[in-house]
């Protein structure tokens, strides 16, 4: 298996324009979450997917940012308006039930 | 929500020497607690991870080990070498979701 696949690995976009991420998850892995990484806040879990489901959500920060599963191999996160401190990686990661969690190799967003 | 707290923030540790870093966590209820290991610019990596019906882990140079009655597990590292530098990562869950501690960045001094 070719593991957690992101896209784009890295994004650098204005103010106020709208950004998509894109994660397909590893096959058979029911489980997916999107996380924020800053040096500020460390690792956020932002919210979290059982079989295409939105489970959890609480750690969307606002309206801004959405997402995703339209099917077991891909999930969206997006970001409208973007903002300057938007800017961070963005890891996708999934896990089979409760075993362990992959990452992603993150998504680099810079927001000028 | 489960609150993880991870010291130290940094540690510097002389090549061969040992590295401990310490978690705790809220929820008594949690029963699952992996460490990650990140590498500048790379994805976390699950470098080993220790359920709560178990007390100690070991891996080659690596151990985990973990107290339920404090709520504390912590990570030790023997003979360290200059390729343990990164940053680590603690974390605890109790169903599916993980909350991970604020990271500790170890480096290894030649």
């Amino acid at each position: 298996d070719a593991g957690v696949i992101q896209s784009p690995r890295h994004e650098v976009t204005e103010m106020g324009q709208e950004v998509t991420l894109r994660c397909k998850p590893i096959s058979g892995h029911d489980y997916l979450f999107w996380y924020r990484q800053t040096m500020m806040r460390g690792l956020e879990l932002l919210i979290y997917f059982n079989n295409n489901v939105p489970i959890d959500d609480s750690g969307m920060p606002e309206d801004r940012f959405s997402a995703k599963m339209p099917n077991a191999s891909f999930s969206t996160l997006k970001i409208q308006p973007s903002e300057p401190r938007d800017s961070a990686v963005y890891f996708c990661a999934s896990r089979p039930g409760a075993n362990v969690l992959t990452f992603g190799a993150g998504s680099r967003l810079t927001v000028l | 929500g489960e609150n993880v707290e991870q010291h130290p923030s940094t540690l510097s540790v002389q090549e061969g020497d040992s590295a401990v870093i310490k978690c705790t966590y809220s929820d008594s209820a949690s029963n699952y607690f992996p460490w990650y290991k990140q590498e500048l610019g790379k994805r976390p990596q699950l470098i080993i991870d220790i359920r709560s019906n178990v007390g100690e882990k070991k891996d080659q140079r690596i151990a985990v080990t973990l107290n339920k009655t404090a709520k504390h597990f912590s990570l030790h590292i023997t003979e360290t070498q200059p390729e343990d530098s990164a940053v680590y990562f603690c974390a605890a869950s109790k169903g599916y979701k993980l909350s991970f501690g604020a990271g500790t960045t170890v480096t290894v001094r030649a």
